[in-house]
């Protein structure tokens, strides 16, 4: 049984660009989250994918998208990048009925510059 | 707006101390959880407590849930170096989609 995987581990980008992050859930998961850990902060809830469709969105932006494919990987798209959308960004997967029991990832570190 | 405090923010010990960090809130929450993360990875899930009073135990680590299920607290006997980590409590939200977290407490024990 393979754990929650992401992809890059780091990244650089500067201001106004784009990014794509990567998940890929735990086998067995249909349900991906995504959050937002803040240097010295606790992790904040993005989105939560279940069934390829937006099961329920935190107080993020519309710039930050994402999709669930069939597989139940995931991805999180990020627009116009600004300095502070540096941070860990996590994802976590579990099943849609006990969100209490989630299982997160490593993370990407993302800096802005 | 369902939200967690964690006190205290920074905790640095001795090996062999004693120590409690505290996860409050004026809301009820049908269960918290725990969560140790260490630096550039993400949180492993210590433990969930579901019913009110409930206390478990896990090694030298004691989770209490508070009567009225807003309050837990999060107890370590005998810290060692390995302890060292940011420990982040959780709840689900109103919606069950998400989980809430504290803002976490860094501990260091050192030798």
């Amino acid at each position: 049984e393979t754990g929650v995987t992401q992809s890059p581990t780091h990244l650089i980008k500067t201001r106004g660009q784009q990014v794509t992050l990567r998940c890929s859930s735990q086998s067995g998961h249909n349900t991906v989250s995504w959050y937002q850990q803040a240097l010295g902060q606790g992790p904040q809830f993005i989105f939560q994918y279940y069934r390829e469709e937006e099961n329920g969105r935190g107080n993020f932006p519309p710039r930050f998208s994402g999709l669930q494919f069939p597989n139940y990987s995931s991805e999180l798209n990020v627009n116009a990048l600004e300095l502070d959308d540096s941070a860990l960004y996590l994802c976590a997967s579990s099943l849609v009925q006990t969100v209490e029991t989630q299982y997160f990832g490593p993370g990407t570190r993302l800096l802005v510059l | 707006t369902q939200l967690l405090e964690q006190s205290p923010q920074f905790l640095s010990i001795q090996e062999g101390e004693n120590l409690t960090v505290y996860c409050n809130s004026s809301s009820v929450f049908s269960s918290l959880q725990w969560y140790r993360q260490e630096p550039g990875e993400g949180p492993v899930l210590l433990v969930t407590v579901v019913t009110g009073g409930e206390v478990k135990k896990l090694k030298r680590l004691t989770f209490q849930f508070g009567d009225a299920r807003k309050d837990s607290s999060l107890h370590i006997t005998a810290a060692q170096p390995g302890d060292t980590g940011l420990y982040l409590c959780a709840g689900a939200n109103q919606a069950g989609t998400a989980l809430i977290f504290g803002k976490g407490t860094t501990l260091s024990v050192s030798s």
